[in-house]
């Protein structure tokens, strides 16, 4: 009864450093995003993906990867990490039909900080 | 590009009392879906209520209440009986039921008072 979990919950990097933060679901979804949420800014959508092997650009994609090679897997990479970085991440799934016609479950969110 | 504000950064009230956070949104859709969703301190999102926009019923989840005006593009909670769990960030989000996610509001902090 996992959801969506996001790995790792904590991290800090320094400057130039790379990482990934991987999503994983076991509710067979199609859908999966990834969002940051800064202080004062909600949550933008950073990629997204509607199947595996698919991916897309959201509203806040630079400096970020993402690849979706297994269905329930989703992962964001960093390959070289800057301080404007420094964010909660957040990870979500949804069947096909999007946010409309299904509910989507968010994981509980990855601390990043880049020094 | 579709926009969601949320006009009210914090907002407190005494416990029991009824409160009401405000969205507005701009979109030129005319099928769209709305939500509010609740971040406590846990950092967990919880979805509240949603609202499909071709209904005109406001939505109801217990507590929980919209109101829903199309014409107007607005779309704010109401919480009744608030309670101390209430206590969270709320966000306004809108979809256009597609696959490329949730446009959110910068959020409202909302304190409830003992």
């Amino acid at each position: 009864n996992a959801g969506v979990t996001q790995t790792p919950k904590f991290r800090v990097l320094k400057t130039g450093q790379s990482m990934t933060l991987l999503c994983a679901q076991d509710m067979n979804h199609e859908y999966m995003y990834w969002y940051r949420q800064d202080p004062g800014m909600g949550l933008r959508l950073i990629h997204y993906s509607v199947g595996e092997g698919t991916t897309a650009k959201g509203e806040v994609p630079d400096g970020y990867n993402v690849s979706r090679l297994k269905k329930q897997n989703f992962l964001l990479g960093l390959e070289s990490a800057a301080p404007s970085q420094t964010s909660v991440y957040f990870c979500a799934s949804s069947h096909r039909g999007g946010w409309g016609n299904t509910e989507a479950f968010f994981g509980q969110g990855t601390r990043l900080t880049v020094v | 590009a579709q926009t969601v504000t949320q006009s009210q950064p914090e907002m407190s009230v005494q416990e029991a009392e009824t409160v009401t956070l405000s969205c507005t949104y701009d979109t030129s859709e005319n099928n769209y879906y709305l939500f509010w969703y609740k971040q406590p301190p846990s950092r967990q999102m919880i979805l509240v209520i949603r609202q499909e926009a071709y209904k005109q019923q406001n939505a109801t989840e217990n507590r929980f209440s919209v109101n829903f005006q199309k014409a107007a593009k607005s779309f704010s909670l109401k919480i009744s009986d608030s309670q101390l769990g209430d206590t969270a960030m709320y966000f306004c989000a809108y979809s256009g039921g597609g696959a490329d996610g949730l446009t959110f509001g910068k959020g409202t902090h909302l304190i409830i008072q003992p």
